[in-house]
């Protein structure tokens, strides 16, 4: 079956800096990505959809210059958080949608724990 | 708006007890899947089942059944014998097509405990 990877898989970084999250397709290309929030014993959220060498179109509510998508390549999105705070500290998933697959079908990667202190 | 609803927020049961999982979804499309996920504690999501709005037949597979109810706009988990292993969370999804894409609705989940 089609597998998402997401690196890293726990990051602890200071408050006020940034942290970059990578999040590939390893066996197929997918045109869109999807990333998800999920706090402590809460629901996933999602946060923004990206599609491939378009900009990401983000959720009510998520910050757009705070939490940055870029999705170059049809493997790859990254999404940075900028000017890291506590509050930030979450789950982070993505998932991507593989076209062969059927318009529903989506993959989910392992997830990041994001610990900013 | 689609909408996902699991009013069990925990379940506790001892092992080899018989447990229901409730999933009530809310959409206006009249093409949807439905979904089901494990997260253990390591917190990656495992896929359980897709069902798509055409197809209500009910799903077993080994000590897994699912049982579709369009009148109801129920899609409901039932796991037979329970395990210790089966403790996790739970989450019913519904996907539906928006403009640019693919939206999951995720319910707000079920934690399920199987005490030995």
């Amino acid at each position: 079956g089609a597998v998402v990877s997401q690196h890293p898989s726990r990051v602890i970084c200071k408050s006020g800096t940034s942290v970059k999250i990578e999040c590939r397709s390893l066996d197929f290309q997918a045109t869109t990505m999807f990333w998800y929030r999920q706090f402590p014993k809460q629901s996933l959220m999602l946060m923004a959809t990206s599609n491939e060498g378009s900009k990401a179109t983000y959720e009510q509510g998520v910050e757009k210059d705070k939490f940055l998508i870029n999705h170059a390549s049809l493997t790859l999105s990254t999404l940075t958080v900028t000017s890291a705070h506590p509050e930030d500290s979450s789950f982070y998933i993505c998932s991507a949608r593989e076209p062969l697959a059927g318009k529903y079908e989506q993959y989910f990667g392992p997830g990041t724990r994001l610990t900013v202190t | 708006a689609q909408k996902v609803t699991q009013a069990q927020t925990e379940i506790s049961v001892v092992e080899k007890e018989d447990v229901t999982l409730d999933c009530v979804y809310e959409t206006r499309d009249t093409t949807y899947y439905l979904f089901w996920y494990k997260q253990p504690p390591s917190g990656e999501l495992v896929f359980l089942i897709r069902r798509n709005s055409f197809d209500e037949q009910n799903e077993i597979s080994g000590r897994y059944s699912w049982n579709f109810q369009k009148s109801t706009s129920s899609f409901n988990f039932t796991i037979t014998a329970s395990q210790v292993v089966d403790s996790a969370v739970y989450f019913c999804a519904l996907s539906e097509a928006r403009d640019y894409g693919q939206n999951f609705v995720f319910g707000p989940g079920t934690r399920l405990s199987v005490l030995p």
